[in-house]
């Protein structure tokens, strides 16, 4: 069965420091990846998406970045931290074909101080 | 792009009781819709969902309907339990491969 992986679980970071967060699909192959963010007491934004290594959509223009170095990997980033990142960052994936269903990691919560 | 209404934003029932949400699309290429369970400091998790070719679709005590003409889309829950209170977010695709969201209901089931 297929599981997705995030870490860190959660991260308190100083602003104008540098953010990583990785995402890990296991059991399936060729995914569409996705990181959302998550605003306290708000909905799901979505943040990037990626159909393929190397291939990443923005959806938000921001401070932050994504990656897709392998296919099962997606990573979040940022080389200099503010406050209006902090929030909850899922991560998801779905099979490649539309339509497939969407699942989503278990999430990361950063504060930035 | 795609824009999904979500309401109420809060939902009190009595356990036993039914609960439904509901949610508006715009895209009316939109040919999927799932919903998802939220527990607080989780990831969420998908519960039900529907495509296009269906009107309804039920699983035990869980259904969504699908008015593709009216481009609207609910979830019921019927007797509900307590582990039912949650945040349930309902989402449509879009483009293929993008999931737009709406805002979330948070549901409290009393007992």
């Amino acid at each position: 069965s297929q599981t997705i992986h995030q870490w860190p679980a959660t991260l308190v970071q100083p602003v104008g420091s540098p953010l990583s967060l990785e995402c890990t699909v296991e059991g399936t192959s060729n995914p569409n990846l996705y990181w959302y963010r998550q605003a306290a007491g708000r909905g799901l934004q979505l943040l990037f998406y990626s159909v393929g290594i190397g291939q990443i959509s923005s959806e938000v223009p921001q401070n932050l970045s994504a990656s897709r170095p392998q296919d099962r990997q997606f990573i979040l980033s940022s080389k200099k931290l503010l406050l209006s990142d902090s929030g909850f960052y899922l991560c998801a994936w779905s099979g490649e074909f539309p339509g497939d269903e969407q699942f989503f990691g278990p999430g990361t919560r950063l504060t930035v101080l | 792009g795609e824009n999904v209404e979500q309401h109420p934003s809060t939902l009190s029932v009595q356990e036993g009781d039914s609960a439904v949400i509901k949610c508006t699309y715009s895209d009316s290429a939109s040919n999927y819709f799932p919903w998802y369970k939220q527990e607080l400091g989780k990831g969420p998790q998908l519960i039900i969902d529907i495509r296009s070719n269906v009107g309804e679709k039920k699983d035990q005590r869980i259904a969504v309907t699908l008015n593709k003409t009216a481009k609207h889309f609910s979830l019921h829950i019927t007797e509900t339990q307590p582990e039912d209170s949650a945040v349930y977010f309902c989402a449509a695709l879009y483009n293929f491969n993008k999931f737009y969201f709406g805002s979330g209901t948070k549901l409290n089931v009393k007992p």
